[in-house]
């Protein structure tokens, strides 16, 4: 079984300010996580992903993560926020294993980013 | 860049009907997933698809879902009967063979009144 939690469903910043979003984890298996974002009436856009290798992922557009096996956390950052950061944010878990044809994604409730001037 | 895509980006059914949501997942892609997000909501998964078969399926895709790769490019989700409580955003991934990231599309919003 898997699970994540977001532990903050809002979170507000100024602009030029750092951004942390909070994730933990749960899973029964070594675990794959990633980091989406989902903008206004657009799709889920993969920011990064952490399956094995460096345990700090950097994504794109600034945002890194770090994976910390001891504390099931996964969470989010970047140095200075923009106004076009302000989005919602899932932090998902996968299994590791590339299983055949499995490998579901299991989504946290989300953590809605604003960045204010 | 390839990307999948999903049509159409809004359905809005009567209570009782039949729909189906379309998805040209990645080319080379060989796994392909069915989300849907509720208003509000997390995205939760549905259906995972693997060889012309389904490999995992949640508990919300019951008897009245189904779903099909009827050529080499498309994939399909069905719902037979909707329901009021079928109203969600429906999101269609692909991923390839080898690597753990799922490529989503736009997603479908299907409104059952």
């Amino acid at each position: 079984a898997q699970s994540v939690t977001q532990l903050d469903s809002h979170v507000s910043v100024s602009e030029g300010t750092p951004v942390l979003l909070r994730c933990n984890y749960s899973s029964s298996y070594s675990p794959s996580l990633f980091w989406y974002v989902q903008h206004p009436n657009k799709g889920l856009q993969l920011l990064l992903k952490y399956t094995s290798a460096a345990t700090l992922v950097k994504g794109i557009n600034g945002f890194e993560a770090e994976f910390k096996k001891s504390e099931t956390s996964f969470h989010l950052t970047k140095p200075s926020a923009h106004m076009s950061d302000a989005a919602e944010y899932f932090c998902v878990v996968s299994d590791r294993r590339l299983t055949g044809g499995g490998n579901k994604l299991t989504f946290g409730t989300g953590t809605q980013l604003k960045v204010e001037l | 860049e390839p990307e999948v895509t999903q049509t159409p980006s809004h359905q809005v059914t009567q209570m009782g009907q039949e729909v189906i949501l379309r998805c040209v997942p990645i080319s080379n892609h060989l796994y392909f997933y069915w989300y849907r997000q509720i208003l509000g909501q997390k995205v939760e998964f549905l259906v995972s698809f693997y060889n012309n078969e389904i490999s995992e399926k949640s508990e919300i895709f019951d008897d009245q879902f189904s779903v099909e790769r009827p050529d080499g490019s498309n994939f399909t989700l069905k719902i037979r009967s909707t329901k009021l409580e079928d109203s969600a955003m429906y999101f269609c991934a692909s991923r390839e063979q080898g690597s753990h990231e799922q490529y989503f599309g736009p997603g479908t919003r299907l409104t059952v009144t």
